[in-house]
């Protein structure tokens, strides 16, 4: 089954930038959507398609996707970016949903 | 305002069959394909099952195949799961989440929660 790998955590300053890697073999080739998660709450969407962002969401939210890694970009960072962040793809070799394992951004 | 609601949790024995619901509003549930997601205690999100707005085209991840069955009520706005011969792993809250069919997931509920304890 597919795999993505995710970086456990991710400490960041506030104001400073938060790169948060998905590795999965040729995601290159996939559609990578990105999913922040606070504590008690359900996911929300944050990043579709590698690189667009749903409306509300702010630009300081992106992302891409080249080779075997995905990236989220989370420029100027805030204390309310702090949560778990989840990529993910549809898997069309097996016809799965597939999520990464997740990684936990700490604003310090 | 686009909303999805999902009820049935509980705690259930070991070998329970539960069924979730999860009701829909604010949107055309009939042009949209479904998705039922779990996340075990302190863990990360887990893609469980898959429907298609018409439900012609159904998926399942391994660790629930043949044991849960996923269904909708397109007259009634409403996505189920069936769950059999429940194991202590699948404890977890169960989200129902909306997509256009292979792609993201722009809607979630807020989740149910299922213990599986004896």
């Amino acid at each position: 089954s597919y795999v993505l790998t995710q970086p456990p955590s991710e400490s960041v300053a506030p104001g400073q930038t938060a790169r948060i890697t998905c590795g999965g073999n040729n995601i290159g080739s996939q559609s990578v959507h990105w999913y922040q998660q606070k504590p008690g709450q359900a996911p929300v969407l944050v990043v579709f398609d590698d690189s667009d962002r749903p409306s509300g969401i702010p630009e300081r939210f992106s992302g891409s996707n080249s080779g075997n890694t995905a990236t989220l970009t989370i420029s100027r960072v805030e204390a309310g970016d702090e949560a778990d962040y989840y990529c993910q793809v549809w898997d069309s070799s097996s016809d799965h949903g597939v999520f990464g394992t997740g990684t936990k951004v700490t604003v310090l | 305002e686009v909303q999805l609601v999902e009820s049935g949790g509980g705690l259930v024995k070991p070998g329970g069959s539960p069924r979730l619901s999860c009701a829909a509003s604010g949107f055309i549930f009939s042009s949209y394909n479904m998705n039922w997601v779990r996340q075990a205690p302190g863990k990360g999100l887990e893609w469980v099952s898959s429907i298609s707005s018409s439900s012609s085209h159904i998926y399942y991840a391994d660790s629930v195949k043949g044991r849960f069955t996923i269904s909708r009520d397109n007259a009634k706005n409403s996505l189920y799961l069936q769950m059999n011969n429940l194991r202590a792993e699948d404890t977890a809250v169960y989200y129902c989440a909306r997509d256009l069919f292979k792609s993201w997931y722009d809607v979630w509920g807020k989740g149910t929660t299922v213990t599986v304890s004896s």
